[in-house]
């Protein structure tokens, strides 16, 4: 069965240096997007992205985050200087359409530490 | 805004015994259901959806749930539980009404221990 993957599967950085979260979401899909979860939290919806361009961000998706694919293949999530806060489990999801019965699937995830 | 509670941290079951995992949700529409579990070191996995229709939905590996729309509640059942559904389920929805809104929003996340 086809499936999302994304690397890291850990990422260690320092407060205030960029990282980029990488997914490859499964081959035929076309509406990409990146939730996150803080230890002990809810799973937030960060983006989607569909067409090259963002559909629909959440609060947290601030200037500081920034996605792109930049091949056929990949999605990414950039954070440009990265805070302690940004510290989370980062999820890559896939769908195949927007459609109202879609689902998502999902990747296992990014654990991003900042320190 | 749409918002989907999980009351249960954890649960803890007896192998073969039926299990049931509890969510409520709020949406100022009608609502979009979804289950999913998560094995450690995996991503998340769709287990079922309701939409539309039938109250009592059936998904993968004899998972059920059943949408109450009076007490807002989609609760996911199974009848018998096995050592393998030891995991962690997230309940989440979408609102229906949101049109070009592609977000879901999650529970917290349960963790189900079923013990031999």
């Amino acid at each position: 069965e086809p499936e999302v993957t994304q690397t890291p599967s850990h990422q260690v950085t320092q407060m205030g240096q960029e990282v980029i979260l990488r997914c490859v979401p499964i081959s035929n899909h076309l509406y990409f997007y990146w939730y996150r979860q803080i230890l002990g939290q809810k799973v937030e919806f960060l983006v989607s992205f569909y067409n090259n361009e963002i559909s629909e961000k959440s609060e947290i998706f601030d200037d500081q985050f920034s996605v792109e694919r930049p091949d056929g293949s990949n999605f990414t999530l950039k954070i440009r200087s990265t805070k302690l806060e940004d510290s989370a489990m980062y999820f890559c999801a896939s769908s195949l359409t927007s459609g109202v019965t879609y689902e998502q699937y999902f990747g296992p995830g990014t654990r991003l530490t900042v320190t | 805004a749409q918002s989907v509670a999980q009351p249960e941290d954890q649960v803890n079951v007896a192998e073969g015994n039926p299990l049931t995992v509890k969510c409520t949700y709020s949406v100022s529409g009608n609502p979009y259901l979804f289950w999913y579990v998560q094995y450690p070191n995996r991503g998340l996995q769709f287990l079922l959806k309701y939409i539309t229709g039938d109250n009592l939905v059936k998904g993968s590996y004899g998972f059920e749930a059943e949408f109450n729309k009076s007490q807002t509640s989609f609760h996911l059942k199974k009848p018998s539980a096995l050592v393998s559904d030891s995991a962690l389920y997230f309940c989440a929805v979408r609102e229906s009404s949101g049109a070009g809104s592609y977000q879901l929003t999650f529970g917290k996340g349960t963790k189900l221990s079923v013990i031999p």
